[in-house]
């Protein structure tokens, strides 16, 4: 079983300012996937990242960071120099691989200009 | 890739009637995965098909509920005697082994 919990229901930061969305996660299984989706307005989710519990290396895409630590089981995700473009719902999960994903309560995310 | 393409992209019934949506995944992609999604939450995992196997299926998939991939491509996802509790976003996903999921636009039921 996997349990993905969002403590932040809801975060307003004004444009440019940094800001990180929390998620922490349970699961039994020794290999899973963890990932986040992006939810905006307009509904479609978009796939933002992914990566196997094996590979705990941070990663930056742009101005998007994923910080992965096993030993907290927490898979923060930080955007730098927030955008209004990056106002949306943000969703975290876990998955097996194969099976179908555990999504947590979502974040929403407002950037004020 | 064209992208996960669901239909009707809003339904609106009565309670009691039948409802069909229909979802094409990405081409190539073997693997397709139908959720549901009410207000505020995340989206909750129903139901998986790998080619036209349908390989698990959630406990929130009551018996109401049946979903069909009888070619291994486009899937369908039917809800009988729609309740009240039956109003969400149905929103369907597809990957290829071992890869992301990606997701459609969804279908929005609405009971009246």
């Amino acid at each position: 079983a996997q349990k993905v919990t969002q403590a932040q229901t809801e975060i307003s930061v004004v444009e440019k300012e940094d800001v990180t969305l929390d998620c922490v996660y349970e699961t039994r299984d020794t290999t899973y996937y963890l990932f986040w989706y992006k939810q905006p307005p307009s509904g479609e989710l978009v796939f933002l990242i992914r990566r196997n519990s094996f590979d705990e290396q941070n990663e930056i895409s742009g101005r998007y960071s994923w910080n992965f630590q096993k030993s907290t089981s927490s898979f923060n995700f930080t955007i730098t120099a927030s955008q209004v473009v990056d106002s949306a719902v943000y969703f975290c999960g876990s998955g097996g691989g194969a099976d179908g994903l555990t999504f947590g309560k979502g974040t929403h995310l407002i950037i004020q200009p | 890739d064209t992208g996960v393409s669901q239909n009707p992209r809003h339904k609106i019934t009565k309670r009691g009637q039948n409802v069909t949506f229909r979802c094409d995944p990405i081409s190539e992609h073997n693997r397709l995965y139908w959720y549901r999604q009410t207000l505020g939450q995340g989206p909750e995992f129903l139901t998986y098909f790998q080619n036209e196997a349908q390989l698990e299926k959630s406990r929130l998939l009551s018996d109401r509920f049946s979903a069909e991939r009888p070619k291994g491509s486009f899937s369908t996802l039917e809800i009988q005697r729609t309740e009240q509790g039956d109003s969400a976003m149905y929103l369907c996903a597809s990957s290829r082994l071992n890869q992301p999921q990606h997701f459609g636009d969804g279908t929005r039921l609405s009971i009246l």
